[in-house]
């Protein structure tokens, strides 16, 4: 089992939708938590960072952790086709500074 | 304020061969990270650079080697390729302060290709 499953989509929905991403975790001792943005062959560009649990709210954008139940998502409202790209989750513990990622989302926003 | 510059961004060598790539982190940065990035396997980890030491090493065969320099910038090599290092590799940089500003910040990526 991997440390953050992600689903690789792809992930379709119309223009406006509001769109939820998630991944999951198992190691408990994650507190940072961050999410990428990547266009077809460009690099991941940072999109939000959070530490520990709660929200973040960024404009259309709003990342959520719940440590709890070791989830965390990202929020995209009125989706724009120009969001059409993959999403990374990525995290870290306190001690350890290499991230670790999911595998990467899919997006898709049909005009 | 410079992003992260990876050099160069595109290449083609033949197996057996091998390749050095360059990244200039953003200024004062510290740390440097190199992943692959391939279709199947997802972004991968290679190794972490801070203050010109290795930090951490991902799950990679000994052909994979880096090194950063005073100034924060690193290279990587690989040597003996094979058909299946055609890849992306992404450079990350981050400032690394204690506990903090480790988030990472990438650049466009240099796309190796093995024939």
């Amino acid at each position: 089992q991997k440390e953050v499953e992600q689903d690789p989509g792809p992930l379709s929905v119309p223009e406006g939708a509001i769109v939820s991403l998630n991944c999951t975790y198992s190691n408990s001792a994650f507190q940072y938590f961050m999410w990428y943005r990547q266009y077809s062959r460009k690099g991941p560009e940072l999109l939000m960072y959070t530490y520990s649990s709660g929200n973040k709210e960024d404009g259309r954008f709003t990342a959520q952790v719940d440590k709890s139940s070791k989830y965390i998502s990202l929020f995209i409202r009125d989706s724009q086709p120009s969001d059409s790209a993959t999403y990374l989750c990525a995290m870290r513990g306190d001690s350890n500074y290499q991230l670790i990622w999911g595998a990467g989302t899919k997006l898709i926003i049909k005009p | 304020k410079a992003g992260v510059t990876q050099t160069p961004r595109y290449l083609i060598k033949t197996r057996g061969q091998q390749v050095t790539l360059s990244c200039s982190p953003i200024s004062g940065h510290r740390s440097v990270s190199w992943y692959q990035q391939t279709p199947g396997q997802g972004l991968q980890f290679l190794f972490e650079y801070f203050s010109e030491t290795q930090r951490n090493k991902g799950n990679f065969p000994g052909r994979f080697s880096g090194r950063q320099f005073s100034n924060s910038r690193s290279e990587m090599n690989v040597s003996t390729l094979e058909l299946g290092d055609s890849a992306l590799y992404l450079c990350a940089s981050s400032l690394r302060t204690g506990k903090m500003n480790t988030e990472a910040f990438f650049g466009q990526g240099t796309r190796l290709t093995v024939v």
